[in-house]
């Protein structure tokens, strides 16, 4: 069985400073990963994903995240945050492309004016 | 391309009542996701269709909780005599490739 562990489940950060959200899963099987946001009042959607290739994704926002096999981590990362990127974020795993999510219990990004 | 809709966005029963939601996926996706989030939590897999057929079901989903998707289009969701626990975002995706598209939930106030 898959799961994920978010260690953080609030960060505080400085507008236009740096941030990381930290994600680390467990499977005994080649695994797919996927970073989803939740902004104040809205669904679910998807920020990067992790399927096979370069181990650096990025997002159309200025978010990267990094699979790290050897750490069996997907930290999420954004080197400069903006008020608007406000908003709950889970990072997901699956075993299959099609198959169902595992995720994490998510972390607040809260951003400090 | 209108996206995931679910129906109603909000409910609010009395413990005991049946509830039904209802689930329109992205048209052409021939998978369907059903999860839950309670407060705090993250989603948590209920159960998936591939066109009109269960593929599995969560151990989440108790003998109270059916889903049917009868011909491959839209699925719902119903919850029999439910209980304060069940109180929940209940939410919809659909998938054709390797990307889940989420709707917008329907949240359950069970008083």
């Amino acid at each position: 069985a898959q799961s994920v562990t978010q260690l953080d489940s609030q960060v505080p950060v400085f507008e236009e400073a740096p941030v990381e959200l930290r994600c680390n899963y467990s499977s005994s099987v080649s695994v797919y990963l996927f970073w989803y946001v939740q902004y104040p009042n809205q669904g679910l959607q998807l920020l990067l994903k992790y399927l096979s290739g370069s181990t650096l994704v990025e997002s159309i926002n200025g978010f990267e995240a990094e699979f790290n096999k050897s750490q069996t981590s997907f930290h999420l990362r954004k080197p400069s945050v903006h008020i608007s990127d406000t908003a709950e974020y889970f990072c997901a795993v699956t075993t299959n492309r099609d198959d169902k999510i595992i995720f994490g219990k998510g972390t607040r990004l809260h951003i400090l004016p | 391309d209108t996206g995931v809709s679910q129906d109603p966005r909000h409910k609010i029963t009395k413990r005991g009542q049946n509830v039904t939601f209802r689930c329109d996926p992205i048209s052409e996706h021939n998978r369907l996701y059903w999860y839950r989030q309670t407060l705090g939590q993250g989603p948590e897999f209920l159960t998936y269709f591939q066109n009109e057929a269960q593929l599995e079901k969560s151990r989440l989903l108790s003998d109270r909780f059916s889903a049917e998707r009868p011909k491959g289009s839209f699925s719902t969701l119903e919850i029999q005599r439910t209980e304060q626990g069940d109180s929940a975002m209940y939410l919809c995706a659909s998938s054709r490739y390797n990307e889940q598209f989420f709707g917008p939930g329907t949240r359950l106030t069970v008083l």
